[in-house]
């Protein structure tokens, strides 16, 4: 079946420096691709998706690449804030949008 | 907009007994509502996809017997979470598909006690 896989955390890094979030993914479809952002006590929110491969998806400073030859949709920052502090989930959906398969999510804390 | 609602956000309920959850899409006409559960410290787990006028398909480890859900028009559906014990604690979430992405309720977090 399809599956996401992402980088472990907790992730810890300092204002100002930059995130890469890793994240691949298979399956046999051709899915949507998403990052979705999680806060204490609230469901996810999407951050972005991406449904066309070689398209980049951005907000809020985040973006990422659908790269459909290495399977792989990185999150990347410039330049994170101690605000960007939440579990982040790569996820895809090869049904349009009908059943979503999230990873198991990363865990970002930024310190002042 | 869309968007996705879901009562109660919080709830307890004693060990063995049963606890049902509302989700009400809005702005946008629900065909299809997904319900996944995030246990502690883990990810969302698809619990079952409900579209209307269809079967309910349950995903594996899930049973209708234990998780059964009314999806009765285009913009509700309810699940219950029968006999609940410590291991069915977590985030449950529903979501409804529209323009080719998911939109997501806050989710209901049960606590077993």
């Amino acid at each position: 079946g399809d599956s996401v896989t992402q980088t472990e955390g907790p992730v810890t890094l300092s204002e100002g420096t930059s995130l890469t979030v890793n994240c691949s993914y298979e399956t046999k479809q051709y899915p949507t691709l998403f990052w979705y952002v999680q806060y204490p006590g609230e469901g996810p929110q999407l951050l972005f998706k991406v449904p066309k491969a070689n398209e980049k998806g951005s907000s809020r400073g985040f973006e990422a690449t659908y790269n459909k030859e290495a399977t792989s949709f990185h999150l990347q920052k410039a330049s994170v804030q101690e605000s960007d502090s939440a579990v982040y989930y790569c996820a895809l959906s090869a049904t349009g949008g009908y059943k979503v398969v999230f990873g198991s999510g990363t865990r970002l804390l930024v310190s002042p | 907009g869309a968007l996705v609602y879901q009562y109660p956000r919080r709830t307890i309920c004693k060990s063995g007994t049963s606890m049902r959850m509302e989700c009400q899409a809005v702005g946008f006409q629900a065909t299809s509502v997904a319900w996944y559960r995030q246990s502690p410290q883990k990810t969302f787990e698809l619990i079952a996809l409900s579209t209307v006028n269809s079967a309910i398909k349950y995903e594996q480890n899930f049973t209708q017997e234990k998780f059964p859900i009314s999806h009765p028009n285009l913009s509700f559906s309810s699940m219950t979470v029968l006999n609940a014990y410590l291991e069915d604690r977590g985030l449950y979430l529903c979501g409804a598909p529209w323009g080719y992405e998911q939109y997501f309720g806050p989710g209901t977090r049960l606590t077993v006690l």
